[in-house]
């Protein structure tokens, strides 16, 4: 069985840019949360979808934002890039109260 | 509020020993999940065991089990028969019961150093 799929896996932007991640999700598996890890702040989570609505959100600014796809394939966009968003994003998927299956993540550089 | 606390920043281990990794939750919820995750330097989040806070016994997922005391509000992640490839960065997140599904709150983690 496939495990949860992100792409790029690695990406450099400057200040300003914007920038779209994209999740696949394990078969199956209905509801994508998005996480962002940093040395200084740790794995803060982002939000999460399921059946194409996002059900929940952490403490971000409006820059973050996120959709589901119908195939529950899921991305996360951030706009007008900043230092501190450098970072590794982490998706993950589960079956409705199961256990959260990470990806690899996409490690955002911001120049 | 929901808090995950790891007091071990770092820990070494021999090769083939046990090691305990600590972790002790905060929350006033009466339903909720415990969860260790690993994270080699690759970067992705590697499931290890889950803990429901209804559940009588201990759980175990081959070398991995989770002592629960829940008076003590703790969830410590045991590894027996150490193995160099359990070096890597170990996570303790707590769920709550319902309505939050994927809305993990993360504790800061402890490094895990397998050594011959």
């Amino acid at each position: 069985k496939a495990g949860v799929t992100q792409t790029p896996r690695y990406l450099i932007k400057t200040r300003g840019q914007q920038v779209t991640l994209s999740c696949s999700p394990i078969s199956g598996h209905r509801s994508v949360s998005w996480y962002q890890q940093t040395p200084g702040q740790g794995l803060q989570f982002l939000f999460e979808y399921f059946s194409e609505t996002q059900r929940n959100k952490g403490n971000f600014p409006g820059r973050f934002s996120g959709r589901q796809f119908s195939n529950s394939r899921s991305e996360m966009n951030v706009s007008t890039l900043e230092l501190g968003d450098s970072a590794l994003y982490l998706c993950a998927s589960s079956l409705s109260l199961g256990a959260l299956f990470f990806g690899e993540g996409s490690r955002l550089t911001v120049l | 509020a929901q808090k995950i606390t790891q007091t071990q920043p770092g820990m070494f281990v021999q090769e083939k020993e046990a090691v305990t990794l600590d972790c002790t939750y905060d929350t006033s919820d009466q339903s909720y999940g415990l969860f260790w995750y690993k994270q080699p330097s690759s970067g992705e989040m590697i499931f290890l065991i889950y803990q429901g806070s209804y559940d009588e016994q201990n759980a175990t997922e081959g070398r991995y089990s989770l002592n629960f005391q829940k008076a003590r509000k703790s969830a410590n992640l045991v590894i027996s028969a150490s193995q160099l490839g359990d070096s890597a960065m170990y996570f303790c997140a707590m769920r709550r019961g319902t309505g939050t599904a994927s809305k993990l709150t993360f504790g800061t983690g402890t490094r895990l150093q397998v050594t011959l």
